[in-house]
């Protein structure tokens, strides 16, 4: 079955850029979706369609699409921002949801 | 608002079956579609299936397939997920998300989320 890959964890300072991946062999024909979860809460959206960023997300949320790898990055790394971040996407049939298995980012 | 209101927490035995409900306010229920995801304890994200409230196409997870029944019931615009034959391994977190459509067609990423039904299956 298909996989998005991304690293477990994370860790950054204050302020420094925070970038994380997630590689999957379809990713240059589906889109590519970002979560953000805080322990305890559901998953919130922070990214859709590669790099748009739905309204009351934070500028320093960003993200871009390169070949099989996607990356959302964290600019000016806040400490309300340490969370876990699950990159999501179709598979190549385009009707099946994948998931990758998320990243724990650490704000130092 | 915009929200999915999920029901309340459920323990049951192995074998038994459960059914979530999810209640849509605040936009119109047959404009979009309902995704069920799930979360195992210290686990990740778990995408179970989706529905498309505006005609039923249903799509599941391969394995969950057989065990799984996604249901819309428009008149209340709420979802519903039953999970049959439970196991120990199904004890998780049961989230509703909702999926934009365009033209009929389910965009797949999921833009609301209800706050959780957890479910336990123990003996």
């Amino acid at each position: 079955s298909y996989e998005l890959t991304q690293p477990p964890s994370v860790s950054v300072s204050p302020g420094q850029t925070a970038r994380i991946t997630c590689s999957g062999d379809a990713l240059p024909k589906q889109y590519a979706y970002w979560y953000q979860q805080k322990p305890g809460q559901a998953p919130v959206l922070v990214i859709y369609k590669d790099s748009e960023r739905p309204s009351g997300i934070p500028e320093r949320f960003s993200g871009s699409s390169s070949g099989t790898t996607v990356t959302l990055t964290i600019s000016g790394v806040q400490a309300e921002d340490e969370a876990d971040y699950y990159c999501q996407s179709a598979d190549s049939s385009g009707t099946h949801v994948v998931f990758g298995g998320g990243t724990k980012l650490t704000v130092l | 608002q915009v929200q999915l209101v999920q029901s309340g927490a459920e323990v049951k035995k192995p074998g038994a079956s459960v059914k979530v409900s999810c209640k849509a306010s605040g936009y119109t229920f047959t404009s979009y579609g309902i995704s069920w995801v799930r979360q195992a304890p210290g686990q990740g994200l778990e995408w179970m299936g989706w529905i498309s409230a505006y005609n039923g196409n249903t799509n599941y997870a391969q394995k969950l397939q057989g065990r799984v029944t996604m249901t819309t019931d428009t008149s209340t615009s709420t979802a519903y997920m039953e999970l049959r034959s439970l196991r120990s391994d199904d004890t998780a977190v049961y989230y509703c998300a909702r999926l934009p459509m365009v033209q009929g067609v389910i965009i797949f990423y999921m833009d609301v989320w209800g706050k959780g039904t957890t479910v336990t299956v123990s003996s």
